[in-house]
């Protein structure tokens, strides 16, 4: 299995730019988590989805960030307009939820993105 | 709500000396506890995990936990540590008792294991 896959590894956009970010699932898990990772605030939840469906997004920090799960396979993060402060290592994990499910999530190896 | 409390920044130890990695938890019912393990530039690797059952998990790369419920604690260890274990150590928990899935992460531990 090839793992979660994340695009791209590194991203340097500047202020006021759109930025996505993009996340492919392992096969069959059916929860998707982003997860954003900075020195002052550690790992934090963005939002997550369950068979596609957002189920969670109170850690989206406001109304620049937005997430989309069009199918099983794919998943994107937006930023719109970017910010410095939006500088961090964004992760995507996904998991297999449900009855059975094992709960633990697995991760991808990360976007850094930096705003200037 | 729920909290993960990782009490020190950095551990420190000898190769071949055991080594324990403190955490401890706050939730208002049945917790899953985790713990992951990041190297530098990488994402995070899933390590071990209590769901139910005996108190005692064991995981990759002959790590081990203890389940304490009466010290909701969940502190992981590892009889002899190797150099390559160096990295930064997480704990993480899910409220069992509902459906949320996200993981609640501790601030995470840096184990650093000396020659």
């Amino acid at each position: 299995d090839a793992g979660v896959i994340q695009s791209p590894r590194h991203e340097v956009t500047e202020m006021g730019q759109e930025v996505t970010l993009r996340c492919k699932p392992i096969s069959g898990h059916n929860s998707l988590f982003w997860y954003r990772q900075t020195m002052m605030r550690g790992l934090e939840l963005l939002i997550y989805f369950n068979n596609n469906v957002p189920i969670d997004d109170s850690g989206m920090p406001e109304d620049r960030f937005s997430a989309k799960m069009p199918n099983a396979s794919f998943s994107t993060l937006k930023i719109q307009p970017s910010e410095p402060r939006d500088s961090a290592v964004y992760f995507c994990a996904s998991s297999r939820s449900g009855t059975g499910g094992a709960y633990e999530q697995y991760f991808g190896p990360g976007t850094r993105l930096t705003v200037t | 709500a729920q909290s993960v409390a990782q009490p020190e920044d950095q551990v420190n130890v000898a190769e071949g000396n055991p080594l324990t990695v403190k955490c401890t938890y706050s939730v208002s019912g049945n917790p899953y506890l985790f713990w992951y393990v990041q190297y530098p530039n990488r994402g995070l690797q899933f390590l071990l995990k209590y769901i139910t059952g005996d108190n005692l998990v064991k995981g990759s790369y002959g790590f081990e936990a203890e389940f304490n419920k009466s010290q909701t604690s969940f502190h992981l260890k590892k009889p002899s540590a190797l150099v390559s274990d160096s990295a930064l150590y997480f704990c993480a928990v899910i409220l069992g008792d509902t459906g949320r899935r996200a993981l609640t992460f501790g601030s995470g531990t840096r184990l650093q294991v000396q020659p």
